[in-house]
């Protein structure tokens, strides 16, 4: 079946680091890739999105790219802030597989000291 | 605009206890769905529905009854607590059934307790 593999944490950095996080999936279809933030005593967010193979998603100064050859979706940023500490979750949804319900990974506590 | 919004924020049930997590979203979404999340575990699909009148099973629906008698509310009961049922559980909605790049929308969260 459908499943995602993201990088465990927690994940500690200090303010203007660079973040890399890492995402692959396994899906039957053509997965549309999500990135999606949960802040402290939050709800899950969209943070980006990606729905077609070298299609790069953006926000917040995050970045991904949808790679198909390597089914990776890794989440990016240059320079990350006190306040980008939360728990980011990568998900995938595919209409074929998963019959369009969210896949999830298990997700990546960041913390980012000043 | 509310979007999702689920109560109660916090319980405590004792084990055998039933009780119904409420859900309702105001964006006239299509697709909900009941996920619960466990330390190390992501977010587990527990059910789903594409409409009113219409539920499935998703990973975990052991223990977990749902009903969609209108588009807007999704209420999941729990018809005899255990302890593995403590978790923190999330509702979301979304625009369109299996659309490509369909974003969800996450209610606060219920965080549950069994003793």
């Amino acid at each position: 079946g459908d499943s995602v593999t993201q990088m465990e944490g927690p994940v500690t950095l200090s303010e203007e680091a660079c973040l890399t996080i890492n995402c692959t999936y396994t899906a039957t279809g053509y997965p549309s890739l999500f990135w999606y933030v949960q802040y402290p005593g939050e709800g899950l967010q969209l943070l980006l999105k990606a729905t077609k193979a070298d299609d790069k998603g953006s926000n917040k100064g995050f970045e991904a790219t949808y790679r198909k050859e390597t089914t990776s979706f890794h989440l990016e940023k240059g320079s990350v802030q006190v306040s980008d500490s939360a728990v980011y979750f990568c998900a995938l949804s595919d209409y074929g597989g998963s019959q369009g319900n969210l896949i999830f990974g298990k997700g990546t506590k960041l913390s980012v000291k000043p | 605009n509310a979007g999702v919004t689920q109560t109660p924020k916090f319980q405590v049930l004792k084990t055998g206890q039933s009780m119904t997590l409420q859900c309702a979203q105001d964006m006239n979404h299509e697709y909900m769905s009941w996920y619960r999340q466990d330390p190390g575990m992501g977010l587990r699909l527990i059910h789903y529905s594409v409409g009113a009148g219409i539920t499935d099973q998703g990973e975990v629906p052991n223990g977990y009854n749902v009903s969609r008698s209108t588009t807007e509310d999704f209420p999941l009961r729990l018809l005899s607590a255990a302890p593995s049922q403590t978790s923190v559980y999330f509702c979301a909605s979304s625009q369109k059934y299996g659309g490509m790049g369909t974003e969800a929308f996450f209610g606060q969260g219920t965080r549950l307790t069994v003793v």
